[in-house]
């Protein structure tokens, strides 16, 4: 089974520019989540969905970031535009609701 | 105060040492408990849940102390794969359907040949 699907693994952009981070949930999870992971603050979460619908978006750290989940099979974090400080591995995860999380292979983003 | 801390580490131990982690948490309302593994460059990946009776798992033991407000990890034996991050995590009173977790930062272990 595929487990959740995260594109692109790596990505190194400019100060600026702007990021597109993509996630598949596992089929017939309806609970999607992303998170940051950075070596000084660890593993934080910025928003999760519930049947597509944005729940919590309390850890997103500001107007240059913005997610979407048009169907229950795909999501998108944007940051617009990025900055040096944004470089971190994004992680997505999934879950069927009231489970456990599956955690994509994160996307490590590096902003110059 | 951090939600849920730990002791970063590193620990480092010799193959077949036995290796206890804890971590503590702040809000004693929170309802469950779990223990993610996390290897290098890697996603967290869920290791065990955490039961008020404790519960164990072939060489690993969880507990948890409500009234302490910490949970532990106890890794008995320990293999060269073990070697990992081991990221405790929390589920406070939920606010809404999906449960929303709250990571440790983490404690690295080094099992040693």
């Amino acid at each position: 089974d595929a487990g959740v699907i995260q594109s692109p693994r790596h990505e190194v952009t400019e100060m600026g520019q702007e990021v597109t981070l993509r996630c598949k949930p596992i089929s017939g999870h309806n609970s999607l989540f992303w998170y940051r992971q950075t070596m000084m603050r660890g593993l934080e979460l910025l928003i999760y969905f519930n049947n597509n619908v944005p729940i919590d978006d309390s850890g997103m750290p500001e107007d240059r970031f913005s997610a979407k989940m048009p169907n229950a099979s795909f999501s998108t974090l944007k940051i617009q535009p990025s900055e040096p400080r944004d470089s971190a591995v994004y992680f997505c995860a999934s879950s069927a609701l009231g489970e456990t999380q599956y955690f994509g292979p994160g996307t490590r983003l590096l902003v110059l | 105060r951090k939600e849920v801390e730990q002791d970063p580490g590193p620990f480092n131990v010799p193959e077949g040492a036995t290796v206890a982690f804890n971590c503590t948490y702040s809000n004693s309302a929170s309802q469950s408990f779990f223990w993610y593994r996390q290897d290098c460059r890697k996603e967290p990946k869920l290791l065990m849940s955490v039961y008020s009776s404790g519960n164990e798992d072939g060489r690993f033991t969880a507990q948890l102390n409500r009234a302490s407000q910490y949970i532990s990890l106890l890794i008995r034996d320990s293999k060269l794969s073990d070697s990992a991050t081991y990221l405790c995590v929390v589920i406070p009173i939920s606010s809404g359907s999906a449960r929303q977790l709250t990571f440790g930062s983490g404690t690295q272990l080094t099992v040693l040949p």
